[in-house]
């Protein structure tokens, strides 16, 4: 059974910065790609950043570009996600998504206040 | 930039069949796959749907997808409706970039 185990979230203020983590298990993490995806309290979905098996492709959504980096360490079967520079607008639950048969993590609630 | 556009909401009674559209707002929908996924109330999303037609395993044959290329749409159909079925679902597919591109939702109320 895929299982997507995420972690990280926290209260941070404007500005600041966290690093969002992914344990993976139930299948070969080394062979997919892995996204992020958000999802603000009641509205809809967001994908947010991919990044290919071997890491070598990476991707953003616009409205993270330059703020957000996604990597991933096969060794650990983990995925990560960096956010720094943060706005309110980006509170949200982060999910983390196994490309393929699309598996989804439980998320991690991201809060950004004063 | 490409949009999925979805109904905000449709309502069926229990046994019966629904249909929920996906339209894309250019190019062709069937020139890459569409996903479709569940999302019951304070729960993670689950595919309900893959690469167009496909069910995961565990997901029953009432739920089934299809592709409309005369319309770019691609559809959920729901048959034998059950109240464990309402809930919110999204179409997912890829633009250009071959970034994931979700539809707005569509909240599905089982009465």
């Amino acid at each position: 059974e895929v299982q997507l185990v995420e972690s990280g979230g926290v209260v941070v203020q404007p500005g600041g910065s966290l690093r969002l983590s992914c344990i993976g298990s139930g299948f070969n993490f080394d062979d997919y790609t892995m996204n992020w995806v958000r999802q603000v309290p009641g509205k809809g979905l967001e994908w947010v950043s991919l990044i290919s098996w071997d890491g070598r492709r990476i991707s953003y959504a616009d409205s993270v570009k330059g703020r957000f980096t996604i990597s991933r360490d096969n060794s650990k079967n983990s995925l990560y996600l960096q956010l720094t520079s943060l706005r309110t607008e980006d509170t949200a639950l982060y999910y983390c998504v196994k490309g393929g048969i699309i598996g989804w993590g439980q998320g991690t609630l991201v809060t950004v206040s004063s | 930039n490409f949009l999925l556009t979805q109904p905000h909401s449709v309502s069926e009674s229990p046994g019966k069949t629904v249909t929920i559209s996906c339209t894309g707002s250019s190019g062709n929908i069937a020139n890459s796959y569409v996903q479709w996924f569940q999302q019951r109330p304070g729960s993670a999303p689950t595919t309900v749907i893959y690469e167009d037609y496909q069910r995961p395993s565990g997901v029953p044959p009432r739920f089934s997808g299809s592709i409309d290329r005369s319309s770019n749409s691609a559809s959920l159909t729901i048959s034998g409706l059950q109240t464990e079925d309402e809930a919110d679902y999204y179409c997912q597919s890829y633009d250009d970039n071959n970034h994931w591109v979700f539809g707005g939702g569509t909240r599905l109320t089982v009465l």
